[in-house]
């Protein structure tokens, strides 16, 4: 089974701390995603890797970025944390295209609360 | 550009009967679409998966969806509930080849009464 899995489940920093949300997956996926899930917008994709040390945003990278500088780990970061970065933190892998690379596996997430 | 409406953010259904949770989607390709499920404190599990085979895929837990082109949807249904089915459930499109991201609905919440 593919495992994927985040640092912390539940994270609380203060307003202006750098925070980091680790996450590593452990089948050799070359896709790795973080998405932000809010009540009632569903997940939103902030930042996804298609290979080590390439990124690309998604539709909600202000205030974030990520680092990926090997397969299995993909790190979001935000610089300056603010309260409206109060969210639920998904990370999930897939598989490369051709290789049923829509499925994506999931983490259990992170619940960060910045006060 | 591709998008995903879920009719109904909270659907609530007595244990025993059929569920139904409806989904529409918008999409300038052919879609992968997908249903997946979360429960509390839980992470995202797959329930079914659509890829141009058969429009009528079946899932776990009972769990199917039907692809209908012409009306633009993809609605999950179960023929009866389980207490254990209540979660929130996702519908998702896939279809920009450009990009390898899923877009995701915003989310049914389903509760089933005993």
């Amino acid at each position: 089974d593919v495992k994927v899995t985040q640092s912390s489940r539940y994270l609380v920093k203060r307003t202006g701390e750098k925070v980091f949300l680790e996450c590593v997956q452990d089948m050799d996926h070359e896709n790795m995603f973080w998405y932000r899930q809010d009540p009632g917008l569903g997940l939103r994709l902030i930042y996804f890797s298609y290979d080590v040390k390439m990124k690309e945003k998604g539709d909600i990278p202000e205030g974030y970025s990520v680092s990926r500088e090997k397969k299995e780990r993909f790190s979001l970061i935000l610089e300056s944390a603010s309260t409206n970065q109060t969210s639920m933190y998904l990370c999930a892998s897939s598989s490369p295209e051709g290789q049923g690379f829509d499925e994506q596996y999931f983490g259990p997430g992170t619940r960060l609360t910045v006060t | 550009a591709q998008s995903v409406t879920q009719l109904d953010s909270h659907v609530s259904v007595s244990e025993g009967t059929p569920v139904l949770l409806r989904c529409n989607y918008s999409s300038s390709y052919s879609p992968s679409l997908f249903w997946y499920v979360q429960h509390p404190n839980k992470g995202l599990q797959l329930l079914l998966k659509y890829t141009s085979a058969a429009t009528l895929v079946k899932g776990i837990n009972g769990f199917e969806a039907e692809f209908k082109k012409s009306e633009t949807s993809f609605h999950l249904t179960k023929p009866s509930a389980h207490m254990s089915d209540a979660a929130e459930y996702f519908c998702v499109v896939s279809a920009d080849t450009g990009r390898r991201a899923l877009t995701f609905g915003s989310g049914t919440r389903l509760q089933v009464q005993p």
